[in-house]
């Protein structure tokens, strides 16, 4: 059964620095990945979409990357900003199904 | 181009009764999918369809069920609501079924008293 884990579950970090998410699935057999962004009360934004395929994906300043073998995927941000602040989720494409991480829990101190 | 909309945006029912919301797609998709976020259990896929077809089904009850309409546009119905059932319910459109990018709509935040 894919599980998928989303470490750590919070962070707070002072704006401006680089920072990474890490997401991890126990099973390699999967479409892609996924990462979201959900502001308070609000619906989902897709941020990047990683074929297993893929290596990695750009926009912006966000990167993230994806090792299959490993089963793990992290999502870069550079040069934080206060507007970042969010929950950020990984969700992989696996089973037919998508599987959703606890979501990281991002605070940007001005 | 407009989101995905989903209507209503809140409501509140009692235990046993029933519910019914409507997600309408980005125009030009095809693919509608379901998921419940609570607290508790985060993020769970409920179904997919696509085509008017129900193509994947999470792991829930059958008292959730799902439709959808030649136009994509879909909806999901819960009977004999529970506590436990007040959750956002998100709705996601992409072009095709599987595993295309999502694209999520603001949600419908259910609360059962």
């Amino acid at each position: 059964k894919q599980e998928v884990t989303q470490i750590p579950a919070a962070l707070s970090v002072p704006e401006g620095e680089n920072l990474v998410l890490n997401c991890s699935f126990t099973d390699s057999a999967i479409y892609n990945l996924q990462w979201f962004r959900q502001d308070p009360g609000k619906g989902l934004t897709s941020l990047l979409l990683i074929q297993s395929s893929q290596r990695e994906q750009t926009s912006g300043r966000l990167n993230a990357s994806l090792d299959k073998s490993s089963g793990r995927s992290t999502l870069y941000i550079a040069a934080s900003q206060p507007g970042d602040s969010a929950t950020y989720l990984c969700a992989v494409g696996s089973n037919y199904q998508l599987i959703w991480g606890a979501g990281t829990k991002l605070i940007i101190k001005p | 181009k407009a989101g995905v909309t989903q209507t209503p945006r809140y409501l509140i029912k009692t235990r046993g009764q029933q519910v019914t919301l409507s997600c309408s797609p980005i125009s030009g998709h095809r693919s509608v999918s379901w998921y419940q976020q609570t607290p508790g259990q985060g993020l769970q896929f409920l179904f997919e369809y696509f085509s008017e077809t129900q193509r994947n089904k999470g792991n829930f009850p059958g008292r959730f069920s799902g439709r959808q309409f030649s136009n994509s546009r879909s909806e999901m119905n819960v009977s004999t609501l529970e506590l436990g059932d007040s959750a956002l319910y998100l709705c996601a459109s992409s072009l095709a079924e599987g595993f295309n990018e999502q694209f999520f709509g603001p949600g419908t935040r259910l609360t059962v008293l």
